[in-house]
């Protein structure tokens, strides 16, 4: 079935620690997206990536990075210079950007925990 | 200060009833409105999104309303289930063709209870 895998699923890390999360979607979208989700706040945009080799800073970006080598592909690497790193983050995916823009499709999310 | 407010923040029903669930927004400009349904612990599934040209969409059981004049919507519930239970987010998008300016509302958590 077409879709999106996130992996891990729950993840733990020491302070100073970078970690990757993965992102993979076989729904043969042009546009991947990470998202950060906090209680009690809205989801908010790290990185999007509207073609492959090509990605763009979202409203939180500071402490994270981002590689597009494959259309199919997102990671998201949390650096230890990312003050507040836990939280659940999300990835998603939607069809080239057009005028009536495709919805989204997200993963199932991972969730993090610096200890 | 462009914002997407939603309300009520939680609801408890009996499984069967109806429910209405709101979103305010002072967005502009205004592409599209969409409602998305979380599960605790999982990513949010899209419900529905509508343009400012649509005053309803259906999916299911789920029915979403728009007022671009007043910039209010509203999502309605019937004959709800125990697997409605979840959070309803509220997102529109300020920019037409670009995902990139969605204003997401915090969701109101709905517990439908047997």
């Amino acid at each position: 079935d077409g879709g999106i895998t996130q992996s891990p699923k729950y993840l733990f890390r020491k302070e100073g620690q970078n970690v990757t999360l993965s992102c993979e979607q076989n729904l043969n979208h042009d546009a991947m997206y990470w998202y950060r989700q906090d209680p009690g706040q809205g989801l908010r945009l790290i990185y999007y990536s509207q073609i492959v080799n090509d990605f763009q800073k979202g409203d939180i970006a500071e402490g994270y990075s981002v590689s597009r080598e494959k259309k199919e592909s997102f990671p998201l690497t949390v650096t230890s210079a990312q003050k507040n790193p836990t939280a659940f983050y999300l990835c998603a995916s939607s069809r080239a950007s057009g005028r009536n823009t495709g919805e989204l499709f997200f993963g199932e999310g991972s969730r993090l925990t610096v200890l | 200060k462009n914002q997407v407010e939603q309300s009520p923040q939680s609801l408890i029903i009996l499984e069967g009833k109806n429910c209405t669930l709101q979103c305010n927004y002072t967005v502009s400009p205004f592409s599209n409105l969409r409602w998305y349904k979380q599960d605790t612990g999982r990513g949010p599934v899209s419900l529905t999104i509508m343009t400012f040209s649509e005053n309803t969409k259906s999916n299911g059981r789920y029915t979403a309303t728009l007022d671009a004049d007043t910039k209010q919507s509203s999502l309605h519930i019937t004959a709800s289930q125990l697997s409605d239970s979840a959070s309803y987010i509220c997102v529109v998008s300020e920019n037409a063709g670009n995902n990139r300016k969605l204003i997401w509302g915090l969701g109101t958590s709905l517990a439908v209870n047997p």
